[in-house]
């Protein structure tokens, strides 16, 4: 079955990068399918970050646009979220997951994974 | 960005009790609506989309309805299993939001 799984620092300093991959089993980033990113926080709760499509299309949030990217590896199965110059107020509970083919719902989520700015 | 309001933000109730989440929407999304459980420490799961399409496996006691900007998620019979925290996501345009959540806790 399809399975995705967050990986990357627990821990990163302001104005730092965060980088993260997520690593999907048992299907190809490169097959019809959109790929997310999503944040959670107690504050500001569930917060979609981005999504990518199989040739290098990417919509992201407008509030992070300037300072995020997501990109594909194939050759990994893998695809990664870059968030720039962070702060406190990026500290989350980071999650990918994939769209549903009919909708724009998202079916299969990783296990997430908390990321600190501190 | 449309704005999606849920309410309300926590309830109490007891099992086999009927339960009901409102989520409003800030201007009409048609039927391009999903709706997520989430418990502690793990991942939402999504129930529905489309507003009223079951998911695969998620048991028929959950129901969704509306169109427009008003929809409603109804648990008939509410098992120990069910208690969590739900979520509403618009997925009409771009960006994607949610709904702030209603957690539904054992009274």
């Amino acid at each position: 079955q399809v399975q995705l799984q967050e990986s990357g620092p627990g821990l990163v300093k302001p104005s730092e990068t965060l980088s993260l991959t997520c690593t999907v089993s048992g299907l190809s980033i490169n097959s019809a399918y959109y790929w997310g990113w999503f944040r959670q926080t107690p504050g500001k709760g569930l917060e979609w970050v981005g999504s990518f499509y199989r040739g290098g299309i990417t919509h992201y949030n407008a509030s992070l646009q300037s300072r995020v990217i997501i990109s594909g590896d194939t050759s990994t199965n893998q695809f990664s979220l870059k968030l720039n110059s962070v702060t406190a107020a990026d500290t989350a509970v980071f999650y990918c997951a994939r769209k549903c083919q009919r909708s724009g719902a998202f079916d299969i989520w990783g296990q997430g994974t908390m990321v600190i700015v501190s | 960005a449309i704005q999606l309001t849920q309410s309300p933000s926590s309830l109490s109730a007891s099992v086999g009790d009927r339960v009901t989440i409102t989520c409003r929407a800030s201007q009409g999304i048609t039927r391009a609506l999903a709706w997520y459980q989430q418990k502690p420490g793990k991942p939402p799961k999504l129930l529905l989309c489309d507003a009223s399409t079951l998911e695969n496996g998620v048991p028929s006691r959950f129901s969704g309805s509306g169109s427009g900007t008003d929809f409603t998620l109804t648990i008939t019979s509410l098992q120990p299993e069910d208690f969590a925290t739900y979520y509403c996501q618009h997925f009409n345009d771009y960006p994607l939001t949610f709904g702030g959540g209603t957690r539904v806790d054992i009274k």
